[in-house]
């Protein structure tokens, strides 16, 4: 089935300083979307990207997918406490299905 | 507005003893809905979905079973729980063609099995 793989799946940020998650895929995909879990919670979507080389901002948190569709970018400025957490890529699979990744769990120091 | 509501929130249970996990929806018709487990610090695993009534599918071979009695209503079950069945067990659902649309997560039950 569908895998998307997560780097790095740990980081440790320092606040104000930026960081960069990525998901690689070995297959097209049709769209990439990116959710966060704070800890203690429960996956929340943050955006869906659809088109090649497709550029969404939210903020401080800019989301590329690659020219190919084969690869998806989180990237986050000047980091705030507020963004520790994990978060997940995902991409469709078969019928219905949703291949989350494995995460990158970010630990943010004051 | 669409709510999503999961019970018990917390579960412990001794092992061999039957698990019941409820899922509810509402202000939707017609959802696609998912029991995900998550380990301690680790990623989501598919464990059920089901597009309507009666209609489960299956990812992966394992001590549990689900069941979509009416149509927002989705139940996770176990005869006999195993030490392995412990976890955080998420409920979500999305409309249309599954896979193509947001998901919309439950707060979870965290089950822990002694």
């Amino acid at each position: 089935g569908q895998q998307v793989m997560q780097i790095p799946q740990y980081q440790h940020v320092q606040e104000g300083e930026d960081f960069t998650t990525y998901c690689n895929s070995s297959t097209t995909l049709s769209n990439i979307q990116w959710y966060k879990q704070r800890p203690g919670g429960h996956p929340v979507f943050l955006i869906q990207l659809v088109k090649s080389g497709e550029v969404k901002k939210q903020k401080r948190l800019t989301f590329q997918f690659g020219e190919a569709k084969k690869n998806s970018s989180l990237h986050i400025t000047a980091t705030q406490t507020t963004d520790v957490g994990t978060y997940f890529c995902a991409a469709p699979y078969g019928n219905n299905r949703l291949a989350f990744g494995k995460g990158n769990q970010v630990v943010v120091i004051p | 507005s669409q709510t999503i509501h999961q019970w018990p929130a917390t579960l412990v249970q001794p092992v061999g003893s039957p698990l019941s996990l409820e899922c509810t929806v509402e202000g939707t018709s017609n959802p696609n809905l998912y029991w995900y487990r998550q380990a301690a610090g680790r990623g989501l695993q598919l464990l059920f979905y089901s597009v309507g009534i009666g209609q489960i599918s299956s990812e992966v071979p394992q001590n549990l079973s689900a069941s979509r009695p009416q149509d927002r209503q989705f139940i996770l079950s176990s005869k006999k729980l195993l030490l392995s069945d412990s976890g955080f067990y998420l409920c979500a659902w999305d409309i249309g063609t599954g896979g193509t649309e947001t998901q919309y997560f439950g707060p979870g039950t965290r089950l822990l099995v002694l």
